[in-house]
């Protein structure tokens, strides 16, 4: 079982509030990802980081910003969330190396917005 | 465009028998190729990584091989059991230097006992 956390898990709020979800790890994994994934369908990277202060966008245009403040935390804000947001997000970490390293994947958060 | 394509349709097979999952991609050229396990609800497992210059890589009752002339790999669970229903995820680098992976949609297995 990986080392990775995911907070909350799931999660149903309204039009226009805003949400941060949690995601932390303890293995000093370098690398973080953020993932979108729709049922039945395939992961959308949406952020990710390489390190501390480090952050980059992923394939899939996101409303969604991150920080990377310290090593172990990578969470994911949504200023002013809408039901197109609705989805599950996954969080992910890749030990230090080169790239081929596998990733460790969190629970994931289910976000719902009604 | 670049695509990596998993067979949709689920994959049902008995007990005991050798299940094959095939995962094709185009205009990559990935440096290594990863196969993921995914159960309902929850995140990726990570299984088997493969390089370009590797042709075959086992792990006890996983075999995954790596065609990089066909642009693709087949994942083969030999033995199968009903534990092993799950949807499996090949993911692949699109070798930009850029240390992230890319996803194909998964192909579900369901082993009948």
């Amino acid at each position: 079982e990986a080392d990775i956390y995911q907070t909350p898990r799931y999660l149903v709020i309204g039009t226009g509030k805003k949400i941060t979800l949690e995601c932390s790890q303890t293995m000093g994994h370098d690398k973080m990802y953020w993932y979108q994934q729709d049922p039945g369908m395939e992961l959308h990277l949406i952020h990710y980081s390489y390190g501390v202060n480090s952050t980059e966008k992923g394939d899939l245009s996101s409303e969604s910003t991150v920080s990377r403040i310290r090593t172990e935390h990578f969470p994911l804000t949504l200023e002013s969330a809408r039901p197109s947001h609705t989805s599950q997000y996954l969080c992910a970490s890749s030990p230090p190396g080169q790239g081929w390293n596998e990733q460790f994947f969190g629970p994931g958060t289910r976000l719902t917005v009604l | 465009s670049q695509k990596i394509e998993q067979n949709s349709e689920a994959l049902n097979i008995q007990e005991g028998k050798t299940a094959t999952l095939t995962c094709n991609y185009t205009n990559y050229s990935p440096a290594y190729l990863q196969w993921y396990r995914q159960d309902p609800g929850r995140g990726p497992v990570f299984l088997l990584l493969i390089r370009e210059n590797e042709k075959e890589k086992r792990k006890e009752r996983l075999k995954v091989t790596f065609d990089t002339t066909l642009k693709q790999s087949l994942f083969h669970i030999t033995a199968s059991q009903p534990a092993d229903s799950a949807t499996y995820l090949c993911a692949l680098d699109k070798s930009t230097g850029r240390r992230a992976l890319t996803f194909g949609s998964g192909t579900r297995l369901q082993v009948q006992p």
